[in-house]
């Protein structure tokens, strides 16, 4: 089946830690993202990929980091300078970065929270 | 800066009848898409609906339509025959048609419970 999957569903981080988020996509898609879901504010873009070895910042990076070694993964690093990490995050990918005409397609999310 | 305004953070219908989400979103360019997307308990993040601005004709998709009012840029979801499967929280979204970021903007979305 072809799809995004996010590993793990829960994860649990002391302060003071960095932890990573998985994301893989068999869909054999260009562009990939890292959004941040809060109560109350919807989702906000935290860092996107057009192409493999290329990434830019969106709205929220401070605090993350992310890397795009391969066409189908892209972690991102929730490091200990992230003020309020306690989350939920959520993967996309699409065909191309640019144009609505691309559905962004989602995958199940991961739930961090900082203990 | 393009922005999206959800007003109702919360609303309920009955079973089989009627209901209407409402969007409006701020922008001063011209071509844009916006985009109805459903998020249910689990999480999902699954796409409605999507209306290209340049269109006068409002996007349906089965029990799913829109009213898309571009001058007031007002973006309504209505969903007719509500269904308990229906329920989940739905996110009004903008995209510019020139983004050479594929950015979703969303909005800060409703919870929606269908009531058997």
């Amino acid at each position: 089946d072809g799809g995004i999957t996010q590993s793990p569903k829960y994860l649990f981080r002391k302060e003071g830690q960095n932890v990573t988020l998985s994301c893989e996509q068999n869909l054999n898609h260009d562009a990939m993202y890292w959004y941040r879901q809060d109560p109350g504010q919807g989702l906000r873009l935290i860092y996107y990929s057009q192409i493999v070895n290329d990434f830019q910042k969106g709205d929220i990076a401070e605090g993350y980091s992310v890397s795009r070694e391969k066409k189908e993964s892209f972690p991102l690093t929730v490091t200990s300078a992230q003020k309020n990490p306690t989350a939920f995050y959520l993967c996309a990918s699409s065909p191309h970065l640019a144009g609505g005409l691309h559905e962004q397609f989602f995958g199940p999310g991961t739930r961090l929270t900082v203990l | 800066a393009q922005t999206v305004t959800q007003s109702q953070p919360e609303m309920s219908v009955q079973e089989a009848e009627t209901v209407t989400l409402s969007c409006t979103y701020d922008t001063s360019e011209n071509n844009y898409y916006l985009f109805w997307y459903k998020q249910p308990p689990s999480r999902q993040m699954i796409l409605v609906i999507r209306q290209e601005a340049y269109k006068q004709q409002n996007a349906t998709e089965n029990r799913f339509s829109v009213n898309f009012q571009k001058a007031a840029k007002s973006f309504s979801l209505k969903i007719s025959d509500s269904q308990l499967g229906d329920t989940a929280m739905y996110f009004c979204a903008f995209m510019l048609y020139s983004s050479n970021t594929g950015k979703l903007i969303f909005g800060q979305g409703t919870t929606l419970q269908v009531k058997p």
